[in-house]
């Protein structure tokens, strides 16, 4: 089965930028979604096809996907956006999700 | 606002059988495929099942297939997932999303709270 491979854990200073990563093979051919879960509740569409925004998620949240990795990246980091992030594929008639990253803003 | 209640979780033992349940409101239901997502305490997202909007796709993770049945009503904007031979392995927190799109292959935009299952004897 496709596997999808995130770091377990990122950090990123209060207003500096977080990249987080998602790696599978080819995953630049296939379209990759992104979730942001707090603790304690439901995950939250972030970022769909790569590089989309769904209403009401902040500019600040955006995405890039080529070859062999797909990144989410998140501009001028606040305490509010410290959550555990999701990446998402379609691959094989079955939905893979990354095994998440911790976002962590010092 | 959009909104999916799930309900149906609880303790079962081993071997036995137990129906979720997600109502959905504020929104056309039978325009979305919908799907079953679940979380084993302190891990991550696992795909269970999806529908499409009018049932004529349907798919299973490998980690159910046989065992669980995902269903809809469209008349009453509910979706449901019969799960049967339960086992400790499927314990988790089963939410139900909304797809983007009538087809499955969308993201899932909408989620609900999450009903509980606990599997032990």
């Amino acid at each position: 089965s496709y596997e999808l491979t995130q770091p377990l854990s990122v950090s990123v200073a209060l207003g500096q930028t977080a990249r987080i990563t998602c790696g599978g093979n080819n995953i630049g051919t296939k379209n990759v979604h992104w979730y942001q879960q707090k603790p304690g509740q439901a995950p939250v569409l972030v970022i769909y096809r790569d590089s989309n925004r769904p209403s009401g998620i902040p500019e600040r949240f955006s995405g890039s996907n080529s070859g062999n990795t797909a990144t989410l990246t998140i501009s001028r980091a606040q305490a509010g956006d410290e959550a555990d992030y999701y990446c998402q594929v379609w691959d094989s008639s079955s939905w893979m999700f990354g095994g998440g990253t911790k976002l962590t803003v010092l | 606002e959009l909104q999916l209640v799930e309900s149906g979780g609880g303790l079962v033992q081993p071997g036995r059988s137990l129906r979720l349940s997600c109502a959905a409101s504020r929104f056309t239901f039978d325009d979305y495929a919908m799907h079953w997502v679940r979380q084993a305490p302190g891990k991550g997202l696992e795909w269970v099942s999806g529908i499409s909007w009018n049932s004529g796709s349907i798919g299973y993770a490998d980690s159910v297939k046989g065992r669980f049945t995902i269903s809809r009503d469209n008349a009453k904007n509910s979706l449901y997932l019969q799960m049967n031979s339960l086992r400790a392995e499927d314990m988790a927190l089963y939410y139900c999303a909304k797809s983007r799109s009538s087809g499955y292959y969308e993201a899932f935009d909408i989620w609900g709270q999450g009903t509980m299952v606990t599997v032990s004897s």
